[in-house]
């Protein structure tokens, strides 16, 4: 069974960048057909941030498009998630999921998640 | 963008009990798209139903999905212990390609 685990800083000024990595550990990350980055502020709740697939297609959420860059690395078996001018607004609990196959447009495996906070 | 209600906010019941969740859209989803999580506090969601009515992999069959168009139920049949948790809907929709998730129902031990 593939297992995912969130890695990176936990605390980012404002007007930084928030740097995450999602690790695939179980499994090759090229059998993962898509992988998302979902947040959870109190808030907002739930949010989707973005995805990638297995041959590095993105996708992301309109409201975070033009701040959000999730890329793949094969050789680490690793995603990483890079948002730009973070504000308070962008603390949360980063998560990253897998989306489940057969077009399921659902998230079947879920990362423990990480807390990221943005303050100085 | 497809807005996702959840009613009740929270739901206080016993042990025992059967449990009606309603998630409701703002336009129609394709009930192919229509999802449900399970999160207890300080973990990750769980997927419950996939595909409105699809219970995943190991997820007792006291959880069931219905629905269609904008109206979507999650019913536990009878509530064990471990149930008492914050329940989230979910759905799909493109272009482009968008996930979005409803504010939850908290389901409180009575």
């Amino acid at each position: 069974q593939v297992q995912l685990q969130e890695s990176g800083p936990g605390l980012v000024k404002p007007s930084g960048t928030l740097s995450l990595t999602c690790g695939v550990s179980g499994g090759s990350i090229s059998s993962i057909n898509w992988l998302s980055w979902v947040r959870q502020s109190p808030g907002k709740g739930l949010q989707w941030v973005g995805e990638i697939s297995h041959s590095g297609n993105t996708n992301y959420n309109p409201s975070l498009k033009s701040r959000v860059t999730i890329s793949l690395d094969r050789s680490k078996n690793q995603v990483s998630l890079k948002l730009n001018f973070v504000t308070a607004a962008d603390t949360a609990v980063y998560y990253c999921a897998k989306e489940g196959d057969g077009g399921m447009t659902s998230f079947d495996r879920w990362g423990q998640g990480t807390l990221v906070t943005v303050s100085s | 963008e497809i807005v996702l209600t959840q009613s009740p906010g929270t739901l206080s019941l016993s042990p025992g009990e059967r449990a009606t969740l309603s998630c409701r859209a703002s336009q129609s989803v394709d009930s192919t798209y229509l999802a449900w999580y399970q999160q207890k506090p300080g973990q990750a969601p769980r997927l419950l139903i996939y595909g409105t009515s699809n219970r995943a992999t190991g997820i007792p069959d006291r959880f069931s999905g219905s629905g269609s168009g904008t109206d979507f139920t999650l019913t536990i049949s009878r509530l064990e212990p471990e149930d008492f948790a914050v329940y989230y809907c979910q759905q799909y929709d493109r272009p482009p390609p968008l996930f979005t998730f409803g504010p939850g129902t908290k389901v409180n031990i009575k």
